[in-house]
């Protein structure tokens, strides 16, 4: 069963405004990361934060862990027309290798 | 230049048969993985190699085989292609003996469609 529940399953905000996404999961994890991925595309890596920490930057992105609610959050700030795409969240556990499990999903639009 | 390729691109075929899929990196990771994209855009994880040995099996139908000829390559046999096996296929890789061991390189996917 997949991992990760995402919320809200679609997002349309107008350009400059920020996004969020949410994700929640069910089991224990060494990481959570996001993944962008365009339409027709393959997924591309975003962030990652690691389980014993709590927030992390990079860019115009800005992930939360809260391990205690077992959720994550995905801000976005100052959207841009490019930012349109899915993000999924993605939960990992190194067992031997690292084990990705996606949840749905958020289909981000942008509106100009 | 391409980091994980896979080949083909786009797969049109008839029920029941066989056909394969390849996927190479350039990255110099020791581990591959197989992911499946379904209608609804859920990606789930079938099977991952590291230094050609098989680590994670997931439920996957017995159709299914994946090769790894060597730590560059992971090919994926699918026999008896049934209606439900149309997805998009993605390859992965990363290195678990290096370096940051949590991050996947995707492939740009392979659309299977089984008529």
């Amino acid at each position: 069963s997949q991992q990760g529940e995402e919320d809200p399953q679609a997002l349309s905000i107008q350009e400059g405004e920020n996004a969020t996404m949410n994700c929640s999961y069910k089991t224990s994890i060494n990481n959570l990361q996001w993944y962008r991925q365009n339409s027709g595309r393959g997924l591309v890596h975003l962030i990652l934060i690691r389980s014993n920490e709590r927030e992390k930057h990079s860019g115009r992105l800005r992930v939360t862990l809260d391990t205690s609610k077992k959720s994550s959050s995905l801000l976005i700030t100052a959207s841009r027309a490019a930012d349109t795409a899915s993000y999924f969240c993605a939960t990992g556990l190194i067992q031997g290798a690292q084990k990705l499990v996606f949840g749905q999903g958020t289909r981000l639009t942008i509106n100009p | 230049d391409t980091a994980v390729s896979q080949t083909p691109k786009y797969l049109v075929t008839q029920m029941g048969n066989d056909k394969s899929i390849k996927c190479e990196q350039n990255l110099g990771h020791d581990t591959m993985y197989w992911y499946k994209q379904d209608s609804k855009k859920f990606l789930k994880i079938m099977f991952s190699y590291n230094n050609k040995e098989l680590i994670i099996n997931e439920t996957v139908p017995n159709r299914f085989s994946p090769k790894s000829p060597d730590k560059a390559h992971l090919n994926l046999h699918i026999n008896s292609l049934e209606l439900g096996d149309s997805a998009v296929y993605f390859c992965a890789s990363s290195s678990m003996s290096s370096g940051n061991k949590e991050t996947q390189y995707f492939g740009p996917g392979t659309r299977l469609l089984v008529l």
